[in-house]
């Protein structure tokens, strides 16, 4: 019954650093995202994918790389990590179907990423 | 432009007090989804409830309900009868269908609701 497993939990990273949070679901998903949470802010979308080999920006992309080569995989890179990416990010999938607009996002339970 | 907000940034009660959360939305689309969740302590955010554009009808789940009213743009989470239990933040998100390729959510701020005992 794992749902959505994203690991690390926890990281610290030194600025420049790059590193990748791994994101995977077992519910046979076509639709997977990634956010941040950042204090008063709510969570806001960084990337997202409607299917295999097809990723898309969200409304805070810069700094960040997605590929999904896999269903049930949906990684995020730190391609060179800045203390403003110190974050809790969250991955989350959905059925993807339609109406998307629909679809009852399931959450992972976040990694919380601190940059130096 | 779409935009949820959740003006109450911290609430505090005492167990077994009634309290409503609030949630205001823009959005221009005609159809569109309001949701709640609920992050605990522990940091997972579960889902609690859906609703579309087309269905006012109020909600209840035993202590929870949901007042949706779209002349005032607002989708309200009450909870009767806190409990410790019940602490949390909450977010409220919003999804609509046009121009929408992934079923994206956009929240609000957050609540977060402490009840002492």
């Amino acid at each position: 019954n794992a749902g959505v497993t994203q690991t690390p939990k926890f990281q610290v990273l030194k600025t420049g650093q790059s590193m990748t949070l791994q994101c995977a679901q077992d519910m046979n998903h076509e639709y997977m995202s990634w956010y941040r949470q950042d204090p008063g802010m709510g969570l806001r979308l960084i990337h997202y994918s409607v299917g295999a080999g097809i990723t898309d920006q969200g409304e805070v992309p810069n700094g960040y790389n997605v590929s999904r080569s896999t269903t049930e995989d949906f990684p995020l890179r730190l391609l060179s990590a800045a203390p403003s990416q110190t974050s809790v990010y969250f991955c989350a999938s959905s059925p993807g179907t339609y109406p998307l607009a629909k679809n009852i996002q399931y959450f992972g339970a976040g990694t919380r990423l601190s940059v130096l | 432009a779409q935009k949820v907000t959740q003006a109450q940034t911290e609430i505090s009660v005492v167990e077994k007090e009634d309290v409503t959360l609030d949630c205001v939305y823009e959005t221009r689309d005609t159809t569109y989804y309001l949701f709640w969740y609920k992050q605990p302590p522990s940091g997972e955010l579960v889902f609690l409830i859906r609703r579309n554009s087309f269905d006012e009808q109020n909600e209840i789940s035993g202590r929870y309900s949901w007042n949706f009213q779209k002349s005032t743009s607002s989708f309200n989470f009450t909870i009767t009868a806190s409990q410790v239990v019940d602490s949390a933040v909450y977010f409220c998100a919003l999804s609509e269908e046009r121009d929408n390729q992934g079923g994206k959510l956009i929240f609000g701020q957050g609540t977060e609701l402490s009840v002492k005992p």
